[in-house]
């Protein structure tokens, strides 16, 4: 099956910088790169996702990027806000339409 | 369209009791999954129906735990006998299902707790 690791496991930065958390898969075939948010105590909700046949999409502050070839893709997000903290999950659809996530990245945002 | 539909979205039992969790998908998705989270594994795969049918239970812990899916828009997950090292927050999702297209929408989770 599919072995998605993600990192950092938890990731501190001051409100105005910028976070990066990274994903890595291993099956070729997956097609398909979510990224969900997931609020204390909430339900995760998609943020932002990339598909197999594009190497970055960009919605306002939050950026994705694939590489295909090395098989990891990556969320950025700029000019964070407090509102950004939250748990990350990336996660990779494989052809037989199964979903696997990453572990999750607690982003925390000082004001 | 109310989204994904779980209930409970609370459930306090004691060990060796029943539980049944529902779900209710988005009208007109045809997959749907059943996640367990906890704190140390992560968010976990349980089992995934296409168009009514299980395709994937490899994630189902034991025999303690079942999964049916009579209709397109009602699913439950059991769980008999209840052990505390079950409690945990379970996920319903849907999606629309054909590979590489369809976006996943979680339900709100129900939190069991088995003392």
């Amino acid at each position: 099956g599919e072995n998605v690791e993600q990192h950092p496991s938890t990731l501190s930065v001051q409100e105005g910088d910028s976070a990066v958390i990274k994903c890595t898969y291993s099956d070729s075939a997956s097609n398909y790169f979510p990224w969900y948010k997931q609020e204390l105590g909430k339900r995760p909700q998609l943020i932002i996702d990339i598909r197999s046949n594009v190497g970055e999409k960009k919605d306002q502050r939050i950026a994705v990027t694939l590489n295909k070839t090395a098989k990891h893709f990556s969320l950025h997000i700029t000019e964070t806000q407090p509102e950004d903290s939250a748990v990350y999950f990336c996660a990779v659809l494989n052809n037989f339409n199964k979903f696997y996530f990453g572990s999750g990245t607690k982003l925390n945002v000082k004001p | 369209d109310a989204g994904v539909i779980q209930s409970p979205r609370h459930e306090v039992t004691e060990m060796g009791q029943e539980v049944t969790l529902r779900c209710k998908p988005i009208s007109g998705h045809n997959s749907l999954f059943w996640y367990r989270q906890t704190m140390m594994r992560g968010l976990e795969l349980l089992i995934y129906f296409n168009n009514n049918v299980p395709i994937d239970d490899s994630g189902m812990p034991e025999d303690r735990f079942s999964a049916k899916m009579p209709n397109a828009s009602f699913s439950t997950l059991k769980i008999q006998p209840s052990e505390p090292r079950d409690s945990a927050v379970y996920f319903c999702a849907s999606s629309l299902g054909q590979a590489g297209t369809g976006e996943l929408f979680f339900g709100e989770g129900s939190r069991l707790t088995v003392l």
